[in-house]
């Protein structure tokens, strides 16, 4: 079957420091790639969508200098929040998709928290 | 604009009794709705999704969903809850052939034993 795993599960930082998060397609191809953060009380927000040889996606209020995203093949992507403070505190969650299916298989997430 | 409601942020049911977590959409285009259950400290989890064709659709856990074009709605059902159904769901709307996904707010589902 499809599976997503995420690295790591669960990080603290110190406010201004980077971190940096993996996701691991397993079964199947992770053509494209979403990043989502869930913040405590919200819902899931798209970060930027990344799909192999082609430019990565960011929405509005994301941007590539905070949270650059690396996506080198069909079953890794990596995604660094740098300068993390208070605010970017929550479960990054990845999003992977084959192409021409239409289903996102999604991972445990990363938790992050700013100290 | 394209938006995914969920108008309960908690619902509390008995264990065995039926269930109900509604959802309504605003898209002006034929959505594509999926349901996600996310269990406690886990990430997301695929129940159902819907395209076309039948309006209700089957998942796993016995969990089905009605859709409806005249009421925008996409509500998730299930006829006897489990505590193991214990969790927070969310609806969600794609929009375009990226799949990129519009995400309601998510309803916390209690079982009572």
């Amino acid at each position: 079957g499809a599976l997503v795993y995420q690295y790591p599960r669960r990080t603290i930082c110190k406010s201004g420091t980077s971190m940096r998060m993996e996701c691991q397609a397993v079964g199947f191809q992770a053509t494209s790639v979403a990043w989502y953060r869930q913040s405590p009380q919200k819902t899931f927000e798209l970060i930027a969508l990344s799909t192999v040889n082609s430019a990565i996606k960011y929405e509005q209020n994301f941007t590539q200098e905070k949270f650059p995203i690396s996506h080198p093949n069909l079953s890794f992507s990596s995604m660094t929040v740098l300068n993390a403070y208070l605010e970017d505190r929550g479960l990054y969650l990845c999003g992977a998709r084959e192409g021409g299916q239409d289903t996102q298989y999604f991972g445990p997430g990363t938790r992050l928290l700013v100290l | 604009a394209q938006s995914v409601t969920q108008p309960d942020a908690r619902v509390t049911v008995s264990e065995g009794a039926s269930l109900q977590l509604r959802c309504k959409y605003s898209y002006s285009a034929t959505p594509y709705l999926f349901w996600y259950v996310q269990y406690p400290r886990q990430g997301l989890q695929l129940l159902l999704k819907y395209y076309s064709g039948d309006p209700v659709v089957q998942g796993v856990n016995s969990f089905e969903a009605e859709f409806s074009k005249s009421n925008s709605s996409f509500h998730l059902q299930k006829a006897s809850v489990h505590w193991s159904d214990s969790a927070v769901y969310f609806c969600a709307l794609s929009i375009n052939s990226n799949y990129q996904l519009i995400w309601g707010s998510g309803t916390k589902l209690i079982i009572k034993p």
